[in-house]
């Protein structure tokens, strides 16, 4: 079992729609999460870090459930501009620093 | 933007050839790690470093190694290139501590025939 799971999706929405993506994680020592963006043909880049009492930056809402184990990005309004892969990414405490990733959610939003 | 560049972006090769990446920062963060990125399987780490001459194993370690002789430079080697290492590679670094960051590298795309 991957450490890390995301439904790999494409999730196919029209402008303007609301949609949700959703990562478990299995190492329940994990203390830091994050949710990165990734464009075609790009390199990731950090969208947002996950709080444990959740958080909010414009229309992206990232949640952290400890007791079950995952993590949720809500997006509302979609845009045509948020079309990408999303990734989550979950940091293990200990002795190394090494974050792992999910292999990602497709988004595509359509006009 | 983090200072961190990757060298080169593209390159083709042939099978059996000895093929080095460099990924180099102006950062000066702890951390650096080389990912490789492949359709159905997501970034997978191949060998990271915690600091100079310090390195350690990924999850996909196999046929790759690492140096890291300065703060600013950690070097991936592919000693005898196969075609199964066609990938996206990318590195990336981090400060370490809670913020939990990475910056990312455009990526090299590698090609070996």
């Amino acid at each position: 079992r991957k450490e890390v799971e995301q439904d790999p999706g494409p999730f196919n929405v029209p402008e303007g729609a609301t949609v949700a993506f959703n990562c478990t994680y299995s190492n329940s020592a994990s203390q830091s999460f994050f949710w990165y963006r990734q464009d075609c043909r790009k390199e990731p880049k950090l969208l947002m870090s996950v709080y444990s009492s959740g958080n909010e930056d414009g229309r992206f809402t990232a949640q952290l459930n400890r007791a079950s184990q995952y993590i949720s990005l809500l997006i509302r309004d979609s845009k045509l501009s948020d079309s990408a892969t999303y990734l989550c990414v979950v940091l293990t405490s200990g002795g190394s620093y090494i974050p792992t990733f999910g292999r990602g959610t497709s988004l595509i939003v359509h006009p | 933007d983090a200072g961190i560049t990757q060298s080169p972006r593209h390159k083709v090769t042939e099978t059996g050839t000895p093929v080095t990446l460099r990924c180099h920062q102006t950062e000066n963060h702890r951390y650096m790690y080389w990912y490789r990125q492949d359709p159905g399987h997501g970034l997978r780490l191949i060998h990271y470093s915690y600091g100079v001459k310090d390195t350690d194993k990924g999850e996909v370690s196999d046929g790759y190694s690492v140096s890291r002789s300065k703060t600013e430079d950690f070097l991936l080697t592919l000693e005898s290139a196969t075609s199964s290492q066609t990938s996206v590679y990318f590195c990336a670094i981090a400060p370490g501590g809670n913020t939990g960051e990475l910056f990312f590298g455009e990526g090299s795309r590698l090609t070996v025939l």
